[in-house]
């Protein structure tokens, strides 16, 4: 049984430029989430999607934006990149009608720096 | 959700048990106390989850007193790999799967040999 996985596990970007990363969510979960952790901080939620459907939203600019695929999988992006972005971008899975006890398991991250 | 405050940073050595408090003063009557351990340039793992009194699973005890403004994560003989930061979060349980999750700055354990 598959985790949570993402891709790519780095990359490098300059300031202004586009990304994409991408999360497929543990085996039978619905609902994806996004996290930014700056180093020596704790996540800080970006979004979460359900149904393919951005359904809540942290304190983020539009410059990050993202989308859920019909199998569940889903995208970060994030336009005109800032020094600001440089950090661990989580994803975290969950099923939206879990019952007691559960919550959200996490993937590895993707590291992003911008230079 | 619940404010969280935990101790920034913990040393121990191996072998010996290490106990996290964790305190949610304002903590709700749905809500769950959930810990995460994180070690660096991963992604958050769960360990634990508890309502009231006391859970045990294979890696850690939570115990939550009566009135559940605190809560205390148990591991039981720690290893140098248990080196890692536990977060302690609180919010419902049954929606947590569904809700954000807020995180705080964490407690720092360093396991010395």
């Amino acid at each position: 049984d598959a985790g949570v996985t993402q891709s790519p596990t780095h990359l490098i970007k300059t300031r202004g430029q586009q990304v994409t990363l991408r999360c497929s969510p543990k085996s039978g979960h619905d609902t994806v989430s996004w996290y930014q952790q700056a180093l020596g901080q704790g996540p800080q939620f970006i979004f979460q999607y359900y149904e393919e459907e951005e359904r809540q939203r942290g304190n983020f600019p539009d410059r990050f934006s993202g989308h859920q695929f019909p199998n569940y999988s889903s995208e970060l992006n994030v336009n005109a990149l800032l020094l600001g972005d440089s950090a661990l971008y989580l994803c975290a899975s969950s099923l939206a009608m879990a019952g007691q006890g559960e919550t959200q398991y996490f993937g590895p991250g993707t590291r992003l720096l911008v230079l | 959700l619940a404010k969280t405050t935990q101790p920034i940073s913990m040393d121990s050595y191996e072998g010996q048990e290490v106990n996290i408090t964790c305190s949610h003063n304002n903590i709700a009557t749905n809500d769950y106390i959930t810990w995460y351990q994180q070690f660096p340039s991963q992604g958050p793992r769960f360990i634990i989850q508890g309502y009231k009194t006391k859970v045990t699973n294979e890696v850690a005890s939570l115990f939550i007193p009566a009135d559940r403004k605190s809560s205390t994560l148990s591991l039981p003989r720690v290893s140098l790999s248990d080196t890692a930061v536990y977060y302690c979060l609180v919010g419902d349980g049954i929606k947590a799967a569904g809700n954000k999750l807020t995180f705080g700055g964490g407690t720092r354990v360093l396991v010395k040999p």
